[in-house]
């Protein structure tokens, strides 16, 4: 089936560092590919989605681009702030299908 | 924009007994509503996922007998834990499918259980 993997369980950053959080993927065909972001005590909120190989999605200084060849949609922001502390969940969904799953979320802490 | 409710935001119960949350959609048509839990240890567990005039799909682990949903209409869908115990505790969410193929997420409902 399909599945998410995030390698980073904890990120911890000073302000203005460059952030990479890896995903990568295991999917049949073109799922598509979800960044959330999720703060203490509420929801994930969606931060931007990609759906085709070499597409990039992007959103509040975020990015990531859909690699099908190497499976993989890793996250990045060329300069983080401490506003940017937060779980991020990598996720794959089929809308045909209306599931999501979602990786195991990386906790990104940034000192000011 | 999307906009996802759910209420309560936080709920405590005796053990043993029941309680009922709810998601409301705000500005697009929740045809499709899927429930999970977010607990401690745990990423996102897929409850269920309900259709308007389809049957609701739940996911191994997971029956009717104890997360009852009600799904009436095109913005609204209600969850019920029955008989919570310990185990029940966590961040109750419902995902509501919007444009773009997207999911949003209401702010969740979160469950104690004593």
């Amino acid at each position: 089936g399909d599945s998410v993997t995030q390698t980073e369980g904890q990120v911890a950053l000073s302000e203005e560092d460059f952030l990479t959080i890896h995903c990568n993927y295991s999917a049949s065909g073109y799922p598509a590919l979800f960044w959330y972001v999720q703060y203490p005590g509420e929801g994930p909120q969606f931060l931007f989605r990609a759906s085709r190989d070499k597409e990039k999605g992007s959103s509040r200084g975020f990015e990531a681009t859909y690699d099908k060849g190497t499976t993989s949609f890793h996250l990045r922001k060329a300069s983080v702030q401490e506003s940017d502390s937060a779980v991020y969940y990598c996720a794959l969904g089929r809308p045909n299908t209306n599931k999501v799953v979602f990786g195991t979320g990386t906790r990104l802490q940034v000192l000011p | 924009g999307a906009l996802v409710y759910q209420y309560p935001r936080r709920t405590i119960c005796k053990s043993g007994t029941s309680m009922r949350m709810e998601c409301q959609a705000v500005g697009f048509q929740a045809t499709s509503v899927a429930w999970y839990r977010q607990s401690p240890q745990k990423t996102f567990e897929l409850i269920a996922l309900s259709t308007v005039n389809s049957a609701i799909k739940y996911e191994q682990n997971f029956t009717q007998e104890k997360f009852p949903i009600s799904h009436p209409n095109l913005s609204f869908s209600s969850m019920t834990v029955l008989n919570a115990y310990l185990e029940d505790r966590g961040l109750y969410l419902c995902g509501v499918w919007g444009n773009q193929d997207t999911q949003y997420f209401g702010p969740g409902t979160r469950l104690l259980v004593l």
